[in-house]
């Protein structure tokens, strides 16, 4: 079945350093959708991605799915505290019924 | 966004009761409800994916006979767990999408989740 594989698990970085999470599915994905939950939170959608190597921004950060449409990137410019929590990348592939598989997630750690 | 609420968000209850647990889109019409459950400092995994008016379709390895899901309408879907054994125990999250065309089609909204104690 689809797997979709997430690195890094953990991310520790100081106030101000950029932050990059990798997301890598094992099938091709009709779309690829972010999500940020935060810590005792319920996931929350960040954006999603259709098109072979379509880049969104979103102020800090910037999405790009690959074209392929296997991978995609969450990239963060000068992390702050508020940015704390966890990614998660979630593929979907066409079924019948457009489910979505979420990755492991990145948990990111901003030390002030 | 759309919101989601999810009803309860916290119950504790006795090994081989039941739990039921609501989920209801509040502003828009969610053809399609998806449950998931997740595990303290891991991933959501996907349960099942309910469609308004017809029978769930159950990911494998989730028992449909102990994860019982109805969606009754629009709004609301309900996961009944029978017989709860303390395996049980976890962070069940409902989200919902509309339909094709919709404002939010494809786009996902969460419930603020239920964390289940089976004691």
């Amino acid at each position: 079945g689809q797997q979709v594989m997430q690195i890094p698990q953990y991310q520790h970085v100081q106030e101000g350093e950029d932050f990059t999470t990798y997301c890598n599915s094992s099938t091709t994905l009709s779309n690829i959708q972010w999500y940020k939950q935060r810590p005792g939170g319920h996931p929350v959608f960040l954006i999603q991605l259709v098109k072979s190597g379509e880049v969104k921004k979103q102020k800090r950060l910037t999405f790009q799915f690959g074209e392929a449409k296997k991978n995609s990137s969450l990239h963060i410019t000068a992390t702050q505290t508020t940015d704390v929590g966890t990614y998660f990348c979630a593929g979907m592939q066409k079924t019948s019924y457009d489910k979505v598989i979420f990755g492991p997630g990145t948990s990111l750690s901003v030390i002030p | 966004g759309a919101v989601v609420s999810q009803h309860p968000s916290r119950v504790i209850c006795k090994s081989g009761t039941s739990v039921k647990i609501e989920c209801r889109s509040l502003d828009f019409q969610a053809t399609t409800m998806f449950w998931y459950r997740q595990f303290p400092k891991q991933s959501l995994m996907l349960m099942a994916t309910s469609n308004e008016g017809s029978k769930a379709t159950y990911e494998q390895g989730v028992e449909k006979d102990k994860f019982l899901i109805n969606h009754a309408s629009l709004t609301l879907s309900t996961l009944t767990v029978t017989s709860a054994h303390p395996e049980d125990s976890s962070f069940y999250i409902c989200s919902a999408s509309s339909p094709i065309g919709g404002r939010f089609y494809n786009e996902q909204f969460f419930g603020p989740g239920t964390r289940l104690t089976v004691l």
